[in-house]
């Protein structure tokens, strides 16, 4: 059975670096697949982030782009984000996700439990 | 602001039909890109629901089905229950290179 848990402080100051890692069980990266992210700000609806390939090659939603950086990391079978220059708007539950292709539409069809992390000094 | 348009919210009496509209672009749904749907329930694991418009992934119910025209999509729910309140998204892609989400639909069985 394939998992996915999002892991990382829940608690980030203002201007600093979120660092997200999301480790995969029951499937090893290297395999295959995308692998991404979201995030729902409170009260809010889904917003993409950005997907990586276990290859290296990726996407990122054009209005993070400047301030993301989404790894792969085979040898701990797990993926990462990090969000720099934070500010409260980036206070949202993020989510780790699967990701696979309908023809040259991606969609998500393993998700994680989602990680809240708070923008606050 | 989502790029993809939901209604903020829908509703239904037990046993009807409802739908919920996903309006996009010439540059998504428009552009000839997919569309497919996830059922959330707050505080745990958004679901796929539906996947390439009109797919099923195993397990989910046939009461559950998708469709797609032009620019916009819809997800249709058949003989409504009490576990189908949740929050429905769609979702596509955009020629920015980029996924989009419409902003959810909340969904009340009354």
């Amino acid at each position: 059975q394939v998992q996915l848990q999002e892991s990382g402080p829940g608690l980030v100051r203002p201007s600093e670096t979120l660092s997200l890692t999301c480790p995969v069980s029951g499937y090893s990266i290297s395999r295959g697949y995308y692998w991404g992210w979201m995030r729902q700000p409170p009260g809010k609806g889904l917003e993409w982030i950005g997907s990586i390939y276990h290859g290296g090659s990726n996407y990122y939603t054009p209005s993070l782009k400047s301030r993301v950086t989404i790894s792969v990391d085979t040898s701990k079978n797990q993926f990462s984000l990090k969000l720099s220059s934070v500010t409260a708007a980036d206070t949202a539950v993020y989510y780790c996700a699967r990701s696979t292709y309908y023809g040259s539409t991606p969609y998500f069809d393993l998700w994680g439990q989602g990680n809240l992390v708070t923008v606050s000094s | 602001q989502s790029v993809l348009t939901q209604p903020p919210s829908v509703s239904g009496a037990p046993g009807q039909r409802v739908t919920i509209s996903c309006t996009g672009s010439s540059s998504n749904i428009g552009a000839g890109y997919d569309v497919h749907w996830y059922q959330h329930f707050p505080g745990t694991a958004p679901k796929l629901l539906i996947y390439g418009n009109n797919n099923r992934p195993s397990g989910v119910p046939d009461r559950f089905s998708g469709s797609k025209s032009g620019t916009s999509a819809s997800l249709a729910i058949t003989g409504l229950q009490a576990e189908d309140e949740a929050d429905y998204y769609c979702q596509s892609f955009d020629s920015s290179l980029s996924g989009v989400f419409g902003g959810g639909t909340k969904l009340t069985v009354l």
